[in-house]
């Protein structure tokens, strides 16, 4: 059965420094990986994924994720964080199903 | 515009009551899925649906029923055998099996 860990309840970042959300994952075979981001009273909004191919994923609002097959990581990265990426951030592998982190609260502080 | 519309936004359940949750997409997807979120418990699938007029259980599905009888259509059933109803619903939906899946906005469930 897949898992995914978030370590993180949240990550506190200052507005204009890089930000790491991180993620590690288990699942059998080869992992298709996604991020996705949730504003309050809202639903989830796809961010990227990896499928195959470069280790570095570029999506959504700049935003960036690095595959690590040894480490089974996939931590979302963003150089410039912005006060409006303050949200709860869900990584999600898919196995036989999608199964979703615990999820990590963004703040960026101004 | 293409997307996933949930209603309502916000459901009161009496005691003893079925409540059903609306879920509508117009992206002329195969695959329609409902998930309960809890606070600090991320997302956990109830149903999900790959085709018309089939379905299958998720990880907790018991309490709740679904029906698939048109492509764009996938409501929820939260009926009184679920004891703990108390959460808010999202229903999304994919392309395909490693596509990503698109979500609605959720509807917030509140026990009376």
């Amino acid at each position: 059965a897949q898992s995914v860990a978030q370590p993180e309840d949240q990550v506190n970042v200052a507005e204009g420094n890089p930000l790491t959300v991180k993620c590690t994952y288990s699942v059998s075979g080869n992992p298709y990986l996604f991020w996705y981001v949730q504003y309050p009273n809202r639903g989830l909004q796809f961010l990227l994924k990896y499928i195959t191919g470069d280790n570095l994923v570029k999506g959504s609002y700049g935003f960036e994720a690095e595959f690590n097959k040894s480490q089974t990581s996939f931590h979302l990265k963003k150089p410039s964080a912005l006060v409006s990426d303050s949200a709860l951030y869900f990584c999600a592998v898919k196995g036989n199903k999608l199964v979703f982190g615990a999820g990590t609260i963004l703040r960026v502080k101004s | 515009d293409g997307g996933i519309t949930q209603s309502p936004k916000y459901l009161f359940r009496k005691e003893g009551q079925n409540v059903t949750l609306s879920c509508e997409q117009n992206l002329n997807h195969d695959a329609m899925y409902w998930y309960r979120q809890d606070p600090g418990q991320g997302l956990r699938l109830i149903y999900y649906s790959q085709i018309v007029n089939d379905f299958q259980k998720g990880d907790i599905a018991e309490g709740y029923s679904v029906s698939r009888e048109k492509k764009e259509s996938f409501p929820l059933t939260v009926t009184s055998a679920q004891k703990n109803p108390t959460a808010f619903y999202l229903c999304a939906s994919s392309a395909g099996n490693n596509q990503p899946q698109h979500f609605g906005d959720g509807t917030r469930l509140s026990i009376l």
